[in-house]
């Protein structure tokens, strides 16, 4: 248990469904992350979010939509995904104090795209 | 971030030191070598990390050479739950940047017993 709580832990959609990921830390952190691994490839940083603002996009298709109400909470909104969008989701959280601290990231959600 | 090299796979035995070696020739003088795990289908674990001094946890040691061109992830006394895949991350201790690592593809370590 790292403190970063993700959920659900799997999930599996339609590529017409809209769901949503949810990512709850209790580190009292800053900074949340969303990651995306998928197969045999490298995490890849996808949104950061720091004191609730976004801070970095990298790039992401806009059919993924990241929410973060406050600082302890962060959410990954889905709609009309790609099969090629299966992947493990994982989310991280870091506290921004200006000196080195690591990242705490969750267990993930493993999604697949029907 | 600097860009680092380890290689893609090792192997070590059950209670024998694993060594994990991390080349970052390009490494700035800001930059942290971060190391984390990856037990497979979990979030990355942090391990440890370290500047220029080499550094000791109760999870591992690293060994940064003087010149900091490359570092060594030491586990002293492997076990079959240390089988993981291993990343090496070279990043700037400033902002946000804590947490927004740049992975590799890491070492696959194989622990047996």
């Amino acid at each position: 248990e790292t403190g970063v709580t993700q959920t659900p832990r799997h999930l599996v959609m339609g590529m017409t469904n809209k769901k949503s990921l949810k990512c709850e830390q209790h580190l009292g952190h800053n900074a949340m992350y969303w990651y995306k691994q998928s197969a045999k490839k490298p995490l890849e940083l996808m949104f950061v979010y720091n004191f609730k603002e976004q801070t970095e996009n990298n790039s992401v298709p806009s059919r993924f939509s990241p929410e973060c109400p406050n600082s302890s909470h962060l959410f990954l909104h889905l709609h009309t995904l790609q099969p090629e969008d299966s992947a493990l989701y994982l989310c991280a959280s870091s506290q921004d104090r200006g000196e080195d601290t690591e990242a705490f990231f969750g267990q993930g959600t493993r999604l697949t795209v029907v | 971030d600097a860009k680092t090299t380890q290689p893609p796979s090792m192997d070590c035995a059950e209670g024998r030191a694993a060594n994990l070696p991390c080349n970052h020739s390009t490494i700035s003088g800001n930059e942290y070598v971060y190391w984390y795990r990856q037990i497979h289908s979990q979030g990355p674990q942090y391990i440890i990390h370290g500047l220029k001094n080499n550094e000791t946890n109760e999870m591992a040691s690293l060994i940064i050479t003087e010149d900091r061109k490359s570092s060594t992830l030491i586990l002293p006394h492997a076990t079959l739950r240390d089988t993981a895949v291993y990343y090496c991350i070279a990043a700037p201790p400033r902002g946000t940047s804590y947490g927004k690592l740049t992975f590799g593809q890491g070492t696959i370590l194989t622990v047996h017993p």
